[in-house]
């Protein structure tokens, strides 16, 4: 069964570097989106990405995010500078086109600790 | 703001029992609501719900949808203690379709 892959599953920087996440979505699914969780909170909408560009985001997702999908598989969260409070579980999730096709699917989740 | 609450919070039974986890939500614009499991990391999908009244269901779990009362309720019967995990219910509401969780349900069943 087709699945969405995320890579690296952990990753840990030092406050101030630049990190990629990277999310390969299932292959014919056209919205792609980014969550993320922090440890005993809830799961929080980052942005959505259709047709190459960004449809929705949260207040969440300031100036330091950006998403890109630099290929026609690879679906890419980067995080500028980091800070302490951007560690996270970082989800990447995508779904099919079609309003009967509304369920996303999520990946396994990018676990990331800011020092 | 959209808003999405699940009750209980965690819920601790016995290997055979039956819960039932609750989610009632206020959003401006519906279009589904979803539940998920969650074990060590990813959410993964057990349900959508669309229209009231319908009941979906996949082996020991069901659940429905009352779009007048604004909840949704997630039915596991026997339980086994492969059950154990975080129950998220999410409303698709956005214009891009994104979701919003409730804070989950923490299940543990007991051997």
């Amino acid at each position: 069964e087709p699945e969405v892959t995320q890579t690296p599953s952990h990753q840990v920087t030092q406050m101030g570097q630049e990190v990629i996440l990277r999310c390969v979505p299932i292959s014919n699914h056209l919205y792609f989106y980014w969550y993320r969780q922090i440890l005993g909170q809830k799961v929080e909408f980052l942005v959505s990405f259709y047709n190459n560009e960004i449809s929705e985001k949260s207040e969440i997702f300031d100036d330091q995010f950006s998403v890109e999908r630099p290929d026609g598989s690879n679906f890419t969260l980067k995080i500028r500078s980091t800070k302490l409070e951007d560690s996270a579980m970082y989800f990447c999730a995508s779904r099919f086109s079609g309003r009967a096709t509304e369920t996303q699917y999520f990946g396994p989740g990018t676990r990331l600790l800011v020092l | 703001e959209d808003k999405v609450v699940q009750s209980p919070l965690s819920l601790v039974v016995h290997e055979g029992d039956t819960v039932t986890l609750n989610c009632s939500y206020e959003v401006t614009n519906f279009r589904s609501l979803l539940w998920y499991k969650q074990e060590k990391k990813a959410p993964t999908f057990l349900f959508m719900l669309t229209s009231s009244g319908i009941e979906k269901k996949s082996g020991r779990l069901s659940s429905i949808l009352d779009k007048k009362e604004l909840f949704s309720i997630l039915n596991i019967t026997a339980t086994q203690t492969g059950d154990s995990a975080v129950y998220l219910c999410a409303v698709n509401s956005g214009s891009a379709r994104q979701l919003t969780f409730g804070s989950g349900t923490q299940l543990t069943v007991l051997p």
